[in-house]
């Protein structure tokens, strides 16, 4: 299994909800990340798990909370946010020690806050 | 700080044509780049990868080179198709290790017309 499975593909909410966004990988990668990327736009960093533990934040709001349960999964819980915060979401993984084979990124949530 | 620019921001090429799409960076001191395709609306393809003490990379009709020395890589795309078209991204992990940051570049969107 070489994929990084993001769900789901198409969220809409509104700025009171609560939602959650998932990424799961099973290539044994132990670097997990989110980036948010706008329209014609870079993805941008957000979060960078390695070992299951947040090592880094990129001083992102905190109606964005991240969360890895275990080494296979990445979530990203969402509260409160503003439409500005419409934009692809991306997962990606990657290896954490020896030779670095690059990143493996899924799908990408589409997020519309209304 | 590490600045990665592509040139051009937007190509447009008729089928078949042979292309080179660039990718500059200010600090020689990266670990690896990859370059990755995006589909509109999609996540990130990874295309190839170069580690820093590699100087070219092939996979099919795809090429890229990395001249850490000039703070440059390109991409090659041989006998371009209509199924080419998309953003191409070049992204480097600085420093010497790979728990570095992967930097992206603004991106070049290819059209090939038929």
């Amino acid at each position: 299994d070489t994929e990084v499975t993001q769900t789901p593909k198409h969220l809409v909410m509104g700025m009171t909800n609560k939602k959650s966004l998932k990424c799961e990988q099973h290539m044994g990668h132990r670097a997990m990340y989110w980036y948010k990327q706008k329209a014609k736009k870079p993805p941008e960093l957000m979060f960078v798990y390695s070992y299951e533990k947040l090592s880094i934040n990129e001083s992102v709001p905190s109606r964005f909370s991240p969360e890895c349960p275990n080494s296979s999964l990445l979530n990203l819980h969402l509260h409160a946010l503003q439409p500005e915060d419409s934009a692809l979401y991306l997962c990606a993984s990657g290896r954490t020690g020896g030779l670095d084979y690059g990143y493996t990124f899924g799908s990408g949530t589409r997020l519309t806050v209304v | 700080k590490q600045e990665v620019t592509q040139i051009p921001a937007a190509l447009s090429v008729p089928e078949g044509e042979n292309l080179v799409l660039n990718c500059s960076f200010t600090d020689s001191a990266i670990y690896n780049l990859q370059w990755f395709r995006q589909d509109p609306g999609k996540g990130l393809t990874s295309l190839l990868l170069i580690q820093s003490s590699q100087r070219e990379q092939t996979s099919g009709r795809l090429n890229a080179s990395l001249d850490k020395s000039s703070g440059r890589s390109t991409l090659y795309i041989a006998a371009s198709q209509p199924g080419d078209s998309a953003t191409y991204l070049c992204a480097l992990r600085g420093g010497s290790s790979n728990t570095g940051k992967l930097i992206f570049g603004q991106g070049t969107t290819l059209q090939v017309k038929p």
